[in-house]
């Protein structure tokens, strides 16, 4: 099954201490990206990456690293967790760039 | 600054109404306009649209461009109340083509 998966789906974590949230699709694409998403605010993206070792910054990318090492994967980093990034959080996978067809079920992420 | 703009917030109607939901935008390089439904979980994709004046249609839902008036319109007929969900038009935009996002529709069908 074509799927994008993310983990953790829930955390719940303490301002300063680093966390990786994992990203893995299984259907080959080149594009890749994540979003956060809040009440008000809608879905805002926050980096992006064309393929393998090309990453690039979206709308929002104050506090946040990725890599992209291998083809299915994407991994977002919070160095230093603040609680103004508690929010929802989506990975993305495409063919093509720009047209995101399949988003992850999303990690809920609470910093205290 | 570019901006997509939904209208209405939200929406409340009857099963077997038909319902007209709005996307207009305001974008440097437009690539292409794109329409998600959104249950209490991930976005799922509905339409692509990239050439005015050409209708996608998927069972009871369906969309059109208007590149000239900047704006996209999806129709939905027969509601369902599986069809309440929030709906979400976002916009490719650029060399790289990232999308930007309205704020979505919150579409609601009582029985």
């Amino acid at each position: 099954e074509a799927q994008v998966t993310q983990n953790p789906r829930y955390l719940i974590t303490v301002t300063g201490k680093k966390l990786t949230v994992t990203c893995s699709q299984n259907m080959n694409h080149e594009y890749m990206s994540w979003y956060r998403q809040d009440p008000g605010l809608g879905l805002r993206q926050i980096y992006y990456s064309m393929n393998v070792e090309v990453t690039d910054k979206g709308d929002v990318p104050e506090g946040y690293k990725v890599s992209r090492k291998e083809k299915r994967n994407f991994p977002l980093i919070l160095e230093s967790p603040s609680p103004n990034q508690t929010s929802l959080y989506f990975c993305a996978s495409s063919f093509l760039r720009g047209t995101e067809a399949f988003f992850g079920q999303g990690t809920r992420l609470t910093v205290v | 600054e570019d901006k997509v703009v939904q209208s209405p917030l939200s929406l409340v109607v009857h099963e077997g109404d038909t319902v007209t939901l709005n996307c207009s935008y305001e974008v440097t390089n437009f690539r292409s306009l794109l329409w998600y439904k959104q249950e209490k979980k991930a976005p799922t994709f509905l339409f692509m649209l990239t050439s005015s004046g050409i209708e996608k249609k998927s069972g009871r839902l369906s969309s059109i461009l208007d590149k000239k008036e900047l704006f996209s319109i999806l129709n939905i007929t027969a509601t369902q109340t599986g069809d309440s969900a929030v709906y979400l038009c976002a916009v490719g935009r650029g060399s790289q083509g990232n999308l930007i996002f309205g704020k979505g529709t919150k579409l609601s069908v009582k029985p």
